[in-house]
């Protein structure tokens, strides 16, 4: 399974929108692109996926460049309940996947 | 998570003795996982099954061993507990959904310490 590249940290002004960047370069044609956030020590928390095409959700919207090497997670109006680890993660469409979550990038939201 | 139940949820013990983590799913998920996660490390893949009694390393998988005798449980053996072993571990389940997209439910973690 192709690797994905995080920005460690972020932060987000309260009611902006936070754009969470992901590159995965060596991704192929037949693997998908998962977002996971992760609230403190909770388990992480499925929030999107897609394979080609830009994708929405009540959470959050993915948006996939036309070469799928990068992505970007959008959350179009953060609040303070947004504050988390974002993972990138690329797979195979094909069953037994193993996911692998690598150290995601810490979302801070500002008041 | 709703059907997805791990236990104990906390648990000391000393180096050298066994320890086993129990995955309960009541999802009829094909798919389960152990995950452990550290501090600068994230989740770290251990072991996996995709199946009764088939499972399949990860990428930190020495030291654990695994077992699934049947759908609904997963458990995650350490033979003998080293200090090193000390981590929270997470279960995950998945299916297969439409267009072969693959998502995960991840339970609430077991907090292990060995002394």
């Amino acid at each position: 399974d192709a690797k994905t590249t995080q920005p460690t940290s972020m932060d987000c002004a309260e009611g902006r929108a936070a754009n969470l960047p992901c590159n995965h370069s060596t991704i192929s044609g037949n693997e998908y692109v998962y977002w996971y956030r992760q609230i403190h020590s909770q388990g992480p928390q499925y929030i999107i996926h897609g394979l080609k095409n830009n994708e929405t959700n009540e959470m959050a919207s993915l948006i996939i460049t036309e070469d799928r090497k990068s992505s970007t997670l959008i959350l179009p109006h953060a609040t303070l309940r947004d504050t988390a680890v974002y993972y990138c993660i690329v797979s195979r469409t094909n069953t037994g996947n193993q996911f692998y979550f690598g150290t995601g990038t810490s979302l801070t939201v500002i008041p | 998570d709703a059907g997805i139940t791990q236990s104990p949820r906390h648990k000391v013990t000393e180096t050298g003795t066994p320890v086993t983590l129990r995955c309960h799913q009541t999802e009829n998920h094909r798919y389960m996982y152990w995950y452990r996660q550290d501090p600068g490390h994230g989740l770290r893949l251990i072991h996996y099954s995709y199946g009764v009694k088939d499972t399949d390393k990860g990428e930190v998988s020495d030291g654990y061993s695994v077992s699934r005798s049947k759908t609904e449980d997963f458990l995650l053996t350490l033979e003998s507990a080293t200090s090193s072993q000390t981590s929270v571990y997470f279960c995950a389940i998945s299916d297969q959904q439409g267009a072969g997209a693959n998502v995960l439910t991840f339970g609430a973690g077991s907090r292990l310490t060995v002394l």
